[in-house]
């Protein structure tokens, strides 16, 4: 079957700094991803989707951008806070009937003070 | 409104024992899913109830089995416990109306000796 993966397992920034976390995909079916935020010892948080249907989407200092030429999502986070540190996965699902999302193996982020 | 709850929260069994993990959602939503999270991988889809009174398996059905009691809980059966179910398992439940989110409990840590 067809899988979401990310190219960086880990990244370290600076307090303050942007971060950029990157995801591929390789379902050209999928029509919706959504990104996961994972605090340890938690459950996933949701943080923000996007549709097929459009490029980029802005949340509260979360940015999502698609490029569906090339298959790759990424998740944009402004002014990174140590509150921020944590594991964040991607995933899609390939709508229709499905009712499956499927994850990506997670980016750790580290954010030094 | 609690959200999803999961019980317990930790488990420690031995191999050939049997268990049953809970869950329960208070927020209406249609489908419900389990997923197991071992380290440095991502979440794995075990089984998923689109809608009251069905059940499909997921990508690692084997050894589990599962019962959408009601429209609030989801249960997930170990019948013979194996080392290879030591993991960190999900619930997850989802309204499905524009989107596709899924909301995650906080999880039961169970190992397998």
């Amino acid at each position: 079957g067809e899988s979401v993966g990310l190219h960086l397992p880990t990244l370290s920034v600076q307090e303050g700094d942007n971060s950029i976390i990157n995801c591929a995909y390789s379902n050209s079916a999928s029509d919706y991803f959504i990104w996961y935020k994972q605090e340890s010892g938690k459950g996933p948080q949701f943080i923000i989707d996007i549709r097929s249907n459009m490029d980029k989407r802005q949340g509260q200092r979360v940015t999502v951008l698609l490029n569906k030429t090339v298959k790759h999502l990424s998740l944009q986070i402004a002014a990174t806070q140590p509150g921020d540190s944590a594991v964040y996965f991607c995933a899609e699902n390939s709508g229709g009937s499905n009712y499956k999302l499927t994850f990506g193996k997670g980016t750790l982020l580290t954010v030094n003070p | 409104n609690a959200g999803v709850t999961q019980t317990p929260k930790f488990q420690v069994l031995k191999t050939g024992q049997s268990m049953t993990l809970q869950c329960a959602q208070d927020m209406n939503h249609n489908s419900m899913y389990w997923y197991r999270q071992d380290p440095g991988m991502g979440l794995r889809l075990i089984y998923y109830s689109a809608s009251e009174g069905t059940t499909d398996k997921g990508e690692v059905p084997n050894g589990y089995n599962v019962s959408r009691l009601n429209k609030r809980e989801f249960s997930l059966r170990l019948e013979s416990a194996a080392p290879s179910q030591t993991s960190v398992y999900f619930c997850a439940s989802e309204k499905r109306d524009r989107s596709y989110e899924q909301y995650f409990g906080p999880g039961t840590r169970l190992t397998v000796t």
